[in-house]
């Protein structure tokens, strides 16, 4: 089967950094997305990660463990409208077909 | 504006019925991604086609079907509606085939209301 874990929701101050974790089991593994969506709009595409190790793009890093099924996306210098909902996602593959399936997502509050 | 489009924006039908959602891609992209978010079940992955031929699949319903055209626009068929289907649609479009890495594009969403 497939399943995703991740905390339902995080504080952080502005300026800060924060780590939003995500452990998978997930049969023929591929990788695993991160997903941002802000409330009332459509989710944005953050990262892919398909090998081990640190993926960065700006102020945003994205992390994998094949080893250890988990994965972690890194938002540095926090800013408020990084306030959002960040959701992890895993591609695997189950009785021939590739499967996408969600973690519940995980609302992050970014305060002054 | 991700270039995606989706319509209608918003759909009111009644139980039982049946509907259709039409998504656009952006230009040259060649995969399509169905997503079904509700207030309860956060965001569902449906199923994703790649260039006519289905990809990978979610917790797709069989009362939900979905097919990409030559042209690579796709539409989700929703039948026999219940209240429970009442959510917000969303579509993605991605240049390749998704198992490497490949910026998806979502479009506006379709948000349905079954009464």
């Amino acid at each position: 089967g497939q399943s995703l874990e991740q905390p339902s929701e995080v504080t952080a101050v502005e300026g800060a950094i924060v780590q939003i974790n995500c452990t998978y089991q997930t049969s023929g593994f591929y990788g695993l997305s991160w997903y941002q969506q802000h409330d009332g709009g459509a989710p944005t595409f953050l990262s892919y990660n398909a090998l081990d190790g640190l993926e960065e793009t700006g102020r945003f890093s994205s992390f994998l463990s094949r080893s250890d099924s988990y994965g972690y996306l890194l938002l540095q210098e926090l800013q408020m409208k990084d306030s959002a909902s960040y959701f992890c996602a895993a591609r695997g593959r189950t009785g021939g077909y590739q499967k996408v399936t969600f973690g519940i997502g995980t609302k992050l509050q970014v305060i002054p | 504006d991700s270039g995606v489009t989706q319509t209608p924006k918003h759909l009111i039908t009644a139980t039982g019925q049946r509907v259709t959602l039409r998504c656009s891609p952006r230009s040259g992209d060649l995969s399509v991604y169905w997503y079904q978010q509700s207030l309860d079940q956060g965001l569902q992955f449906l199923i994703q086609y790649y260039n006519g031929e289905e990809r990978a699949k979610g917790n797709i319903l069989e009362r939900f079907s979905a097919q990409q055209f030559p042209d690579l626009h796709s539409e989700l068929n929703l039948s026999s509606l219940e209240l429970g289907d009442s959510a917000l649609y969303f579509c993605a479009s991605s240049v390749a085939g998704g198992s490497t890495t490949d910026t998806q594009y979502f479009g506006p969403g379709t948000r349905l209301t079954v009464l």
